[in-house]
């Protein structure tokens, strides 16, 4: 089945550090990729995707490349700020039939720390 | 756009009483909204698919009544932790799918049984 694999965390970082999480995944087929971010108390809010090979998801200095060859979505950032401090989850969904039972499959999500 | 309620945010109640989450995608219609549960420092677990107008499909190992699933509109749909227990307490989370495959998810239930 389809899986999600993220480095193991957490991770600490000074402010204006450079940033990446690995993922590598595991699918049958050709899977959308996502990143999603938790602040503390909050639901998961999308950060970035990416949808065939090749593709780059960028959102706030965050970006991924969909990588086919390597199975990866490492998101990078060039210079992290201590708002970032959350948990990032990687997942993939893979649109099986017309899309109805469709599912996220996520990683165990891993915890950055930025301090100042 | 594309945002999702959930209600309430925290909810207390007594072992053995039943509560009600409620999870609304509030710009858009869902067709499909999906429930996840989140022990600490963990991922999410998805619970069960819940499609408007058909009966929720549970994933394996997620006692379908013990979490009642209700999806009664385009735009709502509800979960309802029967006969709670304090190892029910946890983190719950919706989903309102948009699209194929893209998800936005509410902020979440922090419930605790006692």
């Amino acid at each position: 089945g389809d899986s999600v694999t993220q480095m193991e965390g957490p991770v600490t970082l000074s402010e204006e550090a450079f940033l990446t999480i690995n993922c590598t995944y595991t699918a049958t087929g050709y899977p959308s990729l996502f990143w999603y971010v938790q602040y503390p108390g909050e639901g998961l809010q999308l950060l970035l995707k990416a949808t065939k090979a090749d593709d780059k998801g960028s959102n706030k200095g965050f970006e991924a490349t969909y990588r086919k060859e390597t199975t990866s979505f490492h998101l990078e950032k060039g210079s992290v700020q201590v708002s970032d401090s959350a948990v990032y989850f990687c997942a993939l969904s893979e649109i099986r039939g017309t899309g109805a039972n469709s599912k996220l499959t996520f990683g165990k999500g891993i915890t950055l720390s930025v301090r100042p | 756009g594309a945002v999702v309620s959930q209600h309430p945010s925290w909810v207390i109640c007594k072992s053995g009483t039943s509560v009600k989450i409620e999870c609304r995608s509030l710009d858009f219609q869902a067709t499909t909204m999906f429930w996840y549960r989140q022990f600490p420092k963990q991922s999410l677990m998805l619970m069960a698919t819940s499609n408007e107008g058909s009966k929720a499909t549970y994933e394996q190992g997620v006692e379908k009544d013990k979490f009642l699933i209700n999806h009664a509109s385009l735009t709502l749909s509800t979960l309802t932790v029967t006969s709670a227990h304090p190892e029910d307490s946890s983190f719950y989370i919706c989903s309102a799918r948009l699209g194929s495959y893209e998800q936005y998810f509410g902020p979440g239930t922090r419930l605790t049984v006692t």
